[in-house]
Parts: C-alpha cells; sequence; structure tokens
C-alpha cells in the first residue's frame, strides 16, 4: 500500500537559519508530489508542485525553494528562514485521478 | 481567481444533533470538490470527493452534495459524535491536475457529549 512520510513533526528554528523538510512515498512510481502551507489564520496554500524528478512549479513568489532528487522524494527548504515563514507544512501525492493524500505534517515555528 | 469560503468558521453542537458545513466557491468551472477531515496539528483525510459532474456523495454518515450552478457545496452530517470533532476543509480542484487545489480556510466543528 501507498503510504508518505514527512518530518520532523515539529521544528523550531531562529531567523535566518537554513530550512530542509523532507518527504518520501511509498509504494508507488512517478507520483505528482506537492508541498502545501497552512499558516495561522489563512488556508492551505500551494507553494511547489513536481511532476517528475528535477521538475518543480512554483505557485507563488516566496523565500522557500523545492527540490525533486529522486522519484520519491521531495525536499523543502530554505537558505535563510522569516518569521512569515511560520506555519504548517505539508507535503501530499496525487493518488492516480480521484484523490490527494496528505502527509502528517510538519509544524516549523520561527523565532 | 477561485476563492473557496466556509462559513461559518465555527460550529459547536450537542451529540446526536445532525449538521451542515457550508462551502461556496467563485469559479463554477471545477474539476471537482473535496471535503477533508484535520485533526489538531495533523494532516488531512480526505472524506468525500465530487466529481464536476455529479450531484452529491455519501459515505456513512457524511453527505457532501455540489450544486455548479450557484457555487455551493455542503458537508452534511448526520447523528453527529464527539468523534466528529475536528475542523473540516472543503477544496476545489480546476483544471487536470487534481493536487493543485484551493482550500478554504475551514470550519472548526465541536460536538459535546
Amino acid at each position: 500500500s501507498q503510504t508518505i512520510h514527512q518530518w520532523p513533526a515539529t521544528l523550531v528554528q531562529p531567523v535566518g537559519s537554513p530550512l530542509s523538510l523532507e518527504c518520501t512515498v511509498e509504494g508507488t512510481s512517478n507520483p505528482n508530489l506537492y508541498w502545501y502551507r497552512q499558516a495561522a489564520g489563512r488556508g492551505l496554500q500551494l507553494l511547489f508542485y513536481s511532476v517528475g524528478i528535477g521538475q518543480i512549479s512554483s505557485e507563488v513568489p516566496q523565500n522557500l525553494s523545492a527540490s525533486r532528487p529522486q522519484d520519491r522524494q521531495f525536499i523543502l527548504s530554505s537558505k535563510k528562514l522569516l518569521l512569515s515563514d511560520s506555519g504548517f507544512y505539508l507535503c501530499a501525492w496525487l493518488a492516480g485521478p480521484k484523490k490527494l493524500f496528505f502527509g502528517s505534517g510538519t509544524q516549523l515555528s520561527v523565532l | 481567481k477561485q476563492e473557496v469560503t466556509q462559513i461559518p468558521a465555527a460550529l459547536s453542537v450537542p451529540e446526536g444533533e445532525n449538521l451542515v458545513l457550508n462551502c461556496s466557491f467563485t469559479d463554477s468551472a471545477i474539476y471537482n470538490l473535496q471535503w477533508f477531515r484535520q485533526d489538531p496539528g495533523k494532516g488531512l483525510t480526505s472524506l468525500l470527493l465530487i466529481q464536476s459532474s455529479q450531484r452529491e456523495q455519501t459515505s456513512g454518515r457524511l453527505n457532501a452534495s455540489l450544486d455548479k450552478s450557484s457555487g455551493r457545496s455542503t458537508l452534511y452530517i448526520a447523528a453527529s459524535q464527539p468523534g466528529d470533532s475536528a475542523t473540516y476543509l472543503c477544496a476545489a480542484s480546476q483544471g487536470g491536475s487534481q493536487g493543485n487545489l484551493i482550500f478554504g480556510k475551514g470550519t472548526k466543528l465541536s460536538v459535546k457529549p
């Protein structure tokens, strides 16, 4: 069966520090992968999506970047975190033409 | 640009009550509409997905309807239970990629025993 893993579950980082969040999917190949962010008081916002290795599309201009070094690995990064980067980050994969499955999320607090 | 709105933002009901959560969207050209459940500090769990050609979907005590012409969807929960307490999110998908979902801010439901 297919599963999606995200880590870490929580992260507290100082302003200006780097960031690396990892997401991996098991049990499928060539999945469409997504990074969403849920900021306080706001709805979920699509940040990046990837349809294959090395292919990244960005939905909004921001301080973050994404990479897809392997078929089932999706990484969200920043060189220098801002306070506004705080939020709940969710990775997701597209299970065929029907449904989007989400990971358990990472709560990022930038202080 | 698609915008999704959910009303109310929060709802508290006694156990056993039937309830309706509302979702509206501004652009009727949607591919499908999904309802998700999110428990505190957790990821999203997909509850129901309604294709644009469908009017409703049912799963257990949940029933979701879709009216594209009026830009509305509702999630009906029958005989609510304390375990139903969570935030419910609706999301509209446009175009061929279902991952590019536009989410509402959610309705936080509390079912009191």
